[in-house]
């Protein structure tokens, strides 16, 4: 039962270009969302979050858009860089009183130079 | 200021070995979580801790698997007879507050074990 689905496993993206990465889930509780970017043999790192009562969030170069009623997130990156290329996963949190993230399977960006 | 440390980075045992795996949140960070990731999967939690209490352990194996964060010194992964299906990446996160759909978690370099 996978709650969080990142359908892209893979995305190829020219530098200096947008990249655009999506999320969806099926769980209504959820309602604090965020992105975790991951290179190999290291732990995941934060990147942006975005509540459930904002649309969006913005951070430099990464921004964050939440469609509540289509369950859907997307991160946009833009301008993309070659440090960028690495895999990107989606993660969400329910507010039941316990912190648990829910992580969708990644996406594995690759900045073309 | 150091961030989340793990260690070992990397552990290799035998089937039926004991596997301990230790985690020492960021600074100020009371809240542990411990995730795992099998091949080519999403990181899928285990357990969350704050000192001395497990708050959830509905991701943990029933059996084998325990885990502990005592009032001093780093929270314990604690792996009985392993067998070659534990072999995965375990990660551990840690959060200062605790606060309910606000909080950020941020993660450690993980252990790598591998069961032979």
């Amino acid at each position: 039962d996978q709650q969080v689905k990142q359908n892209s496993p893979s995305l190829s993206v020219q530098e200096g270009r947008i990249s655009i990465l999506n999320c969806d889930y099926t769980n209504s509780m959820f309602d604090y969302f965020l992105w975790y970017k991951k290179y190999p043999a290291e732990g995941p790192t934060f990147l942006i979050s975005i509540s459930s009562i904002k649309d969006k969030n913005e951070d430099g170069r990464f921004t964050v858009f939440l469609n509540k009623s289509a369950k859907h997130l997307s991160l946009h990156i833009v301008p993309s860089q070659p440090g960028d290329s690495a895999v990107y996963f989606c993660a969400a949190m329910a507010n039941f009183g316990n912190e648990k993230l829910t992580f969708g399977t990644g996406t594995r960006l690759t900045i073309i130079p | 200021n150091a961030g989340v440390m793990q260690n070992p980075r990397h552990l290799v045992r035998r089937r039926g070995q004991e596997a301990r795996l230790r985690c020492s949140p960021m600074k100020g960070h009371s809240h542990v979580y411990w995730y795992r990731q099998l091949p080519e999967e999403g990181l899928k939690f285990m357990v969350y801790l704050q000192k001395e209490n497990i708050i959830d352990e509905s991701g943990m194996p029933k059996e084998r698997f325990s885990a502990e964060f005592p009032k001093e010194g780093p929270s314990i992964l604690r792996i009985q007879q392993v067998v070659r299906g534990d072999s995965a990446a375990y990660f551990c996160a840690s959060s200062p507050y605790g606060r309910q759909g606000t909080d950020t978690q941020y993660f450690g370099p993980g252990t790598r074990l591998t069961v032979l």
